[in-house]
């Protein structure tokens, strides 16, 4: 069974630019979450998708999208980047969209901008 | 506004000893409680919860308190190894809704 992956790792982009994050959830799982983790600070919520579709977001701009596949990956897009947008962004997949359920995060992919 | 808060930033504690890590909030509807362990360049990993309807739920050596009246709970580690050391988030919700993270706290322990 493997568990979450994410890429890239790392990432520099320049104010202004358009980014894509993308997240293989663990295997069977149907919900993926995905957080912002500004330095100093815990992840904060940006959205969730459940079979394909959003079901949740938290109190970020329409520039933050995402996307998840037939087969459960997910993407992440930032349009017109800001500095501010620079942190670790972690995504978290579970079984089903109840809270109780153990969210598997993976290990983040780090994007700096400049 | 915060709704979740780790008021200390870091924590050492000697190998053996019990690790006491707190947490409050403010939000009066949360019902499900957890706790998160991170290791540098690892996502967090799930440690344990508890629901509103308890006041403690014990995994081993972790024991997390819940106190609803003070809006406060806490994370014990007895007795701490040096594997322990990491940041500990804790995470609120209320229903099936979003988790809220605190800042985090970390914890060193030493030999």
């Amino acid at each position: 069974e493997t568990g979450v992956t994410q890429s890239p790792t790392h990432l520099i982009k320049t104010r202004g630019q358009q980014v894509t994050l993308r997240c293989s959830s663990q295997s069977g799982h149907n919900t993926v979450s995905w957080y912002q983790q500004a330095l100093g600070q815990g992840p904060q919520f940006i959205f969730q998708y459940y079979r394909e579709e959003e079901n949740g977001r938290g109190n970020f701009p329409p520039r933050f999208s995402g996307l998840q596949f037939p087969n459960y990956s997910s993407e992440l897009n930032v349009n017109a980047l800001e500095l501010d947008d620079s942190a670790l962004y972690l995504c978290a997949s579970s079984l089903a969209v109840a809270i109780q359920e153990t969210q598997y995060f993976g290990p983040g992919t780090r994007l700096l901008v400049l | 506004d915060q709704q979740v808060k780790q008021n200390s930033p870091s924590l050492s504690v000697q190998e053996g000893r019990i690790s006491i890590l707190n947490c409050d909030y403010t939000n009066s509807m949360f019902d499900y409680f957890l706790w998160y362990k991170k290791y540098p360049a690892e996502g967090p990993t799930f440690l344990i919860s508890i629901s509103s309807i308890k006041d403690k739920n014990e995994d081993g050596r972790f024991t997390v308190f819940l106190n609803k009246s003070a809006k406060h709970l806490s994370l014990h580690i007895v007795p701490s190894q040096p594997g322990d050391s990491a940041v500990y988030f804790c995470a609120a919700s209320e229903g099936t809704d979003k988790l809220i993270f605190g800042t985090g706290t970390r914890l060193q322990v030493f030999p």
